[in-house]
């Protein structure tokens, strides 16, 4: 069974910076492209960046309200990937979920999704 | 970049048909893939590459497209189909990705 589990999450202020995890465990990580989508309070979905598996270049690409900002990256020897946020806006609050998009899976984005991580930005 | 739109809300009987709508998107058109979320939970996909229905999926969830507009119909809907449903899409350069506004689905 494929689990995806966030942790790292909390409150700080604003020009903060933080690090999430996503611990991922019954998939194959290395060959995953993984994602991160987060969801402010009461809003809707947002996709927050991937990054590519090593074989295919493990590129990164962002949203534009993030770039520069937050930075993606991957070890595949602890089957862990990363999400590192800084210069924080109170807009950045919200639940920030991993996903994971395997080859052959049905989504093309999104096959599996943690339960996601609270992040709160205020002052 | 580019924006899905879909209705704030529908709001549908037990047992009659609830239609989402999604437009926008990149051009050339790219799959459109459907999530359904519900309060305090991960979203689960429910439609793929516009039309295909995942497995563990009730039939009553179809999904087709036409034009610029891709809809996602739910048949004979339950009370346990209430939720928040999102389209979701990317660029054909495969850097962007891009969710739906949400619609809110109320079984009245």
């Amino acid at each position: 069974e494929v689990q995806l589990v966030e942790s790292g999450g909390g409150l700080l202020k604003p020009g903060g910076s933080l690090r999430l995890s996503c611990a991922a465990s019954g998939l194959t990580f290395s060959y995953a492209w993984m994602s991160w989508v987060r969801q402010a309070p009461g809003k809707g979905l947002e996709w927050v960046g991937r990054i590519k598996s090593k074989a295919a270049g493990g590129t990164t690409d962002y949203a534009a309200p993030v770039k520069g900002r937050f930075t993606i990256s991957r070890d595949d020897s602890k089957d862990t990937l990363y999400l590192e946020m800084n210069s924080l806006k109170t807009d950045d609050s919200a639940v920030y979920f991993c996903s994971a998009d395997l080859p052959g899976g049905i989504s093309d984005y999104f096959d599996y999704w943690g339960q996601g991580t609270l992040v709160t930005v205020s002052s | 970049s580019y924006e899905l739109t879909q209705p704030p809300s529908v709001s549908v009987s037990p047992g009659q048909t609830a239609r989402i709508t999604c437009s926008g998107g990149a051009s050339p058109k790219q799959f459109t893939y459907w999530y359904q979320q519900k309060p305090g939970q991960a979203p689960v996909l429910v439609i793929y590459k516009d039309s295909e229905r995942p497995s563990g999926i009730p039939e009553r969830f179809s999904g087709s497209s036409s034009g610029t507009t891709v809809t996602l119909t739910i048949s004979a809907v339950q009370a346990e189909d209430e939720a928040d449903y999102y389209c979701q899409s990317g660029d054909s350069s495969g850097t962007s990705y891009v969710f739906g506004t949400g619609t809110k689905v109320t079984v009245l």
